[in-house]
């Protein structure tokens, strides 16, 4: 039962433009979640996160939204830039009493020239 | 250490064997996790510690799998009589102990199982 999902495997965007990276979610109880960022041969590294009480948060150029009705975020990177090229994994935790933080299966993200 | 270290970084070892995987945490964090990613899959939680205990051992795939961690510091994750399927990279996560908290991974050890 795949609680967190990242229905888009990769995406390509031009430097510049703006990227935007979904990722849906099925458990109510979820109520703080995050973005990590992995490169290649590396641990993932966070990027920035939203508690269940905001629908926004920014971070230079980055930006996540939450719709909780929906049990939607996405992450709006703009302007995209190469350096951004990395798998983008989606994270959710409840407060449940237990620290479990569940992971999506991740979008590849290529930023061109 | 300056951040989560883990080693081996990469094993390679015949069907059947067992291994031992290492995770040396961040000094003070208190909440230890590994998770697993197989080829195109996404990161698969499988056990955390909250000092040295292991409050949801839920999301290890099969009894061949153990952890441990002592001292509050340094887990191992052992895998028994290895398959092929059990091939991914496994990453340890540690984080000072708040569910908030951000969660610093290791670079991985990579297992293939021939």
């Amino acid at each position: 039962d795949q609680q967190v999902k990242q229905n888009s495997p990769s995406l390509s965007v031009q430097e510049g433009r703006i990227s935007i990276l979904n990722c849906d979610y099925t458990n109510s109880m979820f109520d703080y979640f995050l973005w990590y960022k992995k490169y290649p041969a590396e641990g993932p590294t966070f990027l920035i996160s939203i508690s269940s009480i905001k629908d926004k948060n920014e971070d230079g150029r980055f930006t996540v939204f939450l719709n909780k009705s929906a049990k939607h975020l996405s992450l709006h990177i703009v302007p995209s830039q190469p350096g951004d090229s990395a798998v983008y994994f989606c994270a959710a935790s409840a407060n449940d009493g237990t620290d479990k933080l569940i992971f999506g299966t991740g979008t590849r993200l290529q930023v061109f020239p | 250490g300056a951040g989560v270290s883990q080693s081996p970084s990469n094993k390679v070892t015949e069907k059947g064997k067992d291994v031992e995987l290492r995770c040396d945490p961040i000094s003070g964090h208190t909440a230890l996790y590994w998770y697993r990613q197989s080829l195109g899959q996404g990161l698969e939680f499988l056990i955390y510690f909250q000092g040295n205990s292991a409050p949801d051992k839920s999301g290890l795939p099969s009894d061949r799998f153990s952890a441990e961690r002592t001292g509050g510091s340094v887990s191992t994750l052992t895998i028994q009589r290895t398959q092929q399927e059990d091939s991914a990279v496994y990453l340890c996560a540690s984080r000072v102990g708040a569910r908030t908290g951000e969660l610093f991974f290791g670079e991985g050890s990579r297992l293939t199982v021939l």
